[in-house]
């Protein structure tokens, strides 16, 4: 089955400083799809990214980048000069197909607090 | 289209009621889904519609669960005879094609709480 760690739990800044998030995931499948989402406090998931097996290419956009590793099965993100409203759970997701039918696996999430 | 719409919001009810949610898609989103993610957790598939009919059931949903989505519109999803165990947050997400080529549309959820 589909695995997905996120290692920290909750991480706390400062206005600007740099954070990265840390995602491992566990797959046998060849072809798979990497997501992150954000989830602000008014609780709707937001899709930042979405990344498949075989473009291992780094993505940046704007202040966000991330590092799609398949070597050490690792999917980080990075947010640069953060800012209050960057304060959320953000959650890594691996896709999972079983059955003809296809859905996400959810890691626990890591809390972001950015402070002023 | 302003996205995928939850209702209600909140919902807090006692012990034994039964409750349902509805969830209306993005219109045109074949596929729709729904998750429960409760305190401190990710989301947790519960089920997975593609039009009408439903494809999948996770364990999580017991037979105290039920899911519909009649001519693949809109999706209720009832829980009967509630537990305090069912207190969590309730998210309905649609998309309008396979993973490949889409991620999920989410809405803002239904929080249930059994009291």
């Amino acid at each position: 089955a589909q695995k997905v760690t996120q290692a920290q739990t909750e991480i706390s800044v400062v206005e600007k400083e740099d954070v990265t998030l840390d995602c491992v995931y566990e797959t046998r499948d060849t072809t798979y799809y990497l997501f992150w989402y954000k989830q602000p406090p008014s609780g709707e998931l937001v899709f930042l990214i979405r990344r498949n097996s075989f473009d291992e290419q780094n993505e940046i956009s704007g202040r966000y980048s991330w590092n799609f590793q398949k070597s050490t099965s690792s999917f980080n993100f990075t947010i640069t000069a953060s800012q209050v409203v960057d304060s959320a759970v953000y959650f890594c997701a691996l896709s999972e197909f079983e059955g003809g039918s296809e859905k996400l696996v959810f890691g626990k999430g890591m809390k972001l607090t950015v402070n002023p | 289209d302003t996205g995928v719409s939850q209702d209600p919001r909140h919902k807090i009810t006692k012990r034994g009621q039964n409750v349902t949610f509805r969830c209306d898609p993005i219109s045109e989103h074949n596929r729709l889904y729904w998750y429960r993610q409760t305190l401190g957790q990710g989301p947790e598939f519960l089920t997975y519609f593609q039009n009408e009919a439903q494809l999948e059931k996770s364990r999580l949903l017991s037979d105290r669960f039920s899911a519909e989505r009649p001519k693949g519109s809109f999706s209720t999803l009832e829980i009967q005879r509630t537990e305090q165990g069912d207190s969590a947050m309730y998210l309905c997400a649609s998309s309008p094609g396979q993973l490949a080529n889409y991620g999920y549309t989410f809405g803002s959820g239904t929080r249930l709480t059994v009291v």
